[in-house]
């Protein structure tokens, strides 16, 4: 059971370049959610689907997009990387009745 | 808005000795989950236990224990004669929304706990 898989691990990205951070989940969870972890600031919610089609802003939408096209499916698109989105990004999952279990992380830099 | 505030950032002790992270936290909603996760060094977030409101029974499992006070909004968690394994970021969360409760999580900004040898 791989449970959240994110893709890739790390990324380096040259200011300005776009790229799509992948995560997928095998629990058949309904919510699925995109985090920031920042030094000293926990971690913060970008954007989050409560099921396939349906997507919302969390706290820090700006420079992220989502699309939900699938249950097990969630990219997080960066559309003109910037340094200020240098980050560990963790993809979460979670149904109803449990707790959020969460992908790996993808640590990116953007220089 | 939520909010989540654990005031310790880092905590510092020798092994065996008892700790015990603080977390407040603020919501005008009656029902909502409480949660801590540990980050050990490695970086993955490891669930440790939710709590919904309506639960305010305290909680143990082997070393660890959580004391949940809605009077005082807190959910502190405790570890018992700390190892030096337990060394990790531990963070609490909170959710306001019914029963999704684990789908939009406000989180502390985190204490990092090291146990010395």
């Amino acid at each position: 059971n791989a449970g959240v898989t994110q893709t890739p691990k790390f990324q380096v990205l040259k200011t300005g370049q776009s790229m799509t951070l992948q995560c997928a989940q095998d629990m058949n969870h309904e919510y699925m959610s995109w985090y920031r972890q920042d030094p000293g600031m926990g971690l913060r919610l970008i954007h989050y689907s409560v099921g396939a089609g349906i997507t919302d802003q969390g706290e820090v939408p700006n420079g992220y997009n989502v699309s939900r096209s699938t249950t097990e499916d969630f990219p997080l698109r960066l559309l003109s990387a910037a340094p200020s989105q240098t980050s560990v990004y963790f993809c979460a999952s979670s149904s109803s009745y449990t707790e959020a279990f969460f992908g790996q992380g993808t640590r990116l830099t953007v220089v | 808005a939520q909010k989540v505030t654990q005031a310790q950032t880092e905590i510092s002790v020798v092994e065996k000795e008892d700790v015990t992270l603080d977390c407040v936290y603020e919501t005008r909603d009656t029902t909502y989950y409480l949660f801590w996760y540990k980050q050990p060094p490695s970086g993955e977030l490891v669930f440790l236990i939710r709590r919904n409101s309506f639960d305010e029974q305290n909680e143990i499992s082997g070393r660890y224990s959580w004391n949940f006070q809605k009077s005082t909004s807190s959910f502190n968690f405790t570890i018992t004669a700390s190892q030096v394994v337990d060394s990790a970021v531990y963070f609490c969360a909170l959710s306001e929304f019914g029963l999704a409760s684990g789908s939009r999580l406000t989180f502390g900004e985190g204490t990092q706990l090291t146990v010395n040898p």
